[in-house]
């Protein structure tokens, strides 16, 4: 199981930093990609970044100078980090694991992040 | 606008057969898999497809996934009235540097 934890609501140009526990100790066993996605109001799937069991690190190209994705095996958890937010960034904040890159076999039931001042 | 692209919307009838399309390239559907998902409202998406035609268990054998070139297809058949919701496609993408796309989505509507 996957759950998501972290703020309801961030100011506009602040950080946001989210974190998914991932249960038992499938974060350390586990050969899969562990992966943030979000979904605006509205609107479709993103896909942020994905940090692989090796702790290889890989990330949305237009995203990519703002967010970073670390994993702590030690805590069984991941998190995001995501800077210099703006009203875009409102949305449902997933996390998820795939075994094969894009196939997230896994997700948390989501997070409703809202940036407003 | 999506990389992969999907039509926004389609509509059927109980019984039915539909198939939703996914478009891509060869920095992504040509030369990785394919994964489909369907979303229902105010719930996480869930994975229908993998690897172009695989079923994750639990899912019934009326989905089927396809995948021709830089192509793939979702069909559904005998549509129920609960399959109603979003779908999604994904694949990897190695342009620029390797990262997942995912499709913009089709709304099923069943009549």
């Amino acid at each position: 199981q996957l759950q998501e934890s972290g703020p309801g609501l961030v100011k506009p140009s602040e950080t946001l930093s989210l974190t998914c526990n991932v249960s038992r100790d499938y974060l350390s066993t586990s050969a899969y990609y562990w992966a943030w996605i979000r979904q605006s109001p509205g609107k479709g799937l993103e896909w942020i970044a994905s940090v692989y069991y090796s702790g290889k690190t890989y990330y949305e190209p237009s995203l990519r100078s703002r967010v970073t994705i670390s994993a702590d095996k030690s805590r069984s958890q991941f998190s995001l980090g995501l800077t210099s937010l703006t009203a875009a960034d409102t949305a449902v904040y997933y996390c998820a694991s795939s075994p094969g890159g894009s196939d997230f076999l896994f997700w948390g039931q989501g997070i409703l992040v809202t940036v407003s001042s | 606008q999506s990389v992969l692209t999907q039509p926004p919307s389609m509509s059927a009838t109980p019984g039915q057969r539909v198939t939703i399309s996914c478009s891509g390239s060869n920095s992504n559907i040509g030369r990785d898999t394919v994964s489909w998902y369907r979303q229902l409202p105010g719930s996480a998406p869930k994975l229908l497809i993998y690897d172009n035609d695989q079923r994750p268990s639990g899912v019934p054998d009326r989905f089927s996934g396809s995948k021709s070139g830089t192509s793939a297809s979702l069909a559904i058949s005998g549509l129920r009235s609960e399959d109603a919701a979003d779908y999604y496609c994904a694949s990897w993408d190695v342009s620029p540097s390797g990262h997942v796309k995912f499709g913009g989505g089709t709304k099923l509507s069943v009549l």
